[in-house]
């Protein structure tokens, strides 16, 4: 079946340093990808979102091209901020209304 | 525009017990869908509901029900608790489901704790 499978955390970093978190998926067919984020104590929210291969989506410094041939979705950032702590999820869309999660991966800034 | 809420914020119940958590959609959605969130993990989905219905369903068993209703809010009612099933239950509600957007926008979350 489809499967998302994300770096292991946590990833600490201080603040300005750069940002990768690794994504890959299994899938059949062209699903759409998202990442999502979720701060302590809070639903997540979707941060960027890609719909086809070589989409790049992007949002508030955060970036992530689809690529099909590495079947791959890795976030990116140039320049992290301590508010930017939180859990990242990556997700694909196996149909419109079911999202198969990562199992996420915790990012600590610090100042 | 009113995001997606649900209640209550916490919950504790006890085995063998009865739960129901409820959630209103975002403004303008009419499908919700379930997900249960155990501690460290992803979300896993439950089901989706479009138009009063269930539209697609995970790997739970049935004492895993849900509803909508005709202002697209819904419930999620679980029979026969056991402790497995202590988690953080979030709903999601996205825009007509022939949009093609499968976006997906996230409520707050039920914690549900059973001892």
């Amino acid at each position: 079946g489809n499967s998302v499978t994300q770096m292991e955390g946590p990833v600490t970093l201080s603040e300005e340093a750069f940002l990768t978190i690794n994504c890959t998926y299994t899938a059949t067919g062209y699903p759409s990808l998202f990442w999502y984020v979720q701060y302590p104590g809070e639903g997540l929210q979707l941060l960027l979102k890609a719909t086809k291969a070589d989409d790049k989506g992007s949002n508030k410094g955060f970036e992530a091209t689809y690529r099909k041939e590495t079947t791959s979705f890795h976030l990116e950032k140039g320049s992290v901020q301590v508010s930017d702590s939180a859990v990242y999820f990556c997700a694909l869309s196996e149909w419109e209304g079911k999202l198969i999660f990562g199992q996420g991966t915790t990012l600590q800034v610090k100042p | 525009e009113t995001g997606v809420t649900q209640s209550p914020t916490h919950l504790i119940k006890t085995r063998g017990q009865q739960v129901t958590l409820r959630c209103s959609s975002q403004s303008g959605h009419n499908t919700v869908s379930w997900y249960q969130q155990a501690l460290g993990q992803g979300p896993q989905f439950i089901f989706q509901y479009y138009r009063e219905e269930e539209n697609g369903r995970g790997n739970f068993p049935p004492r895993f029900s849900g509803l909508q209703f005709p202002n697209y809010s819904s419930e999620l009612n679980v029979n026969a608790l056991e402790l497995d099933d202590s988690a953080l239950y979030l709903c999601a509600s996205s825009p007509t489901i022939t949009s093609g957007s499968y976006e997906q926008y996230f409520g707050p979350g039920t914690r549900l704790t059973v001892t």
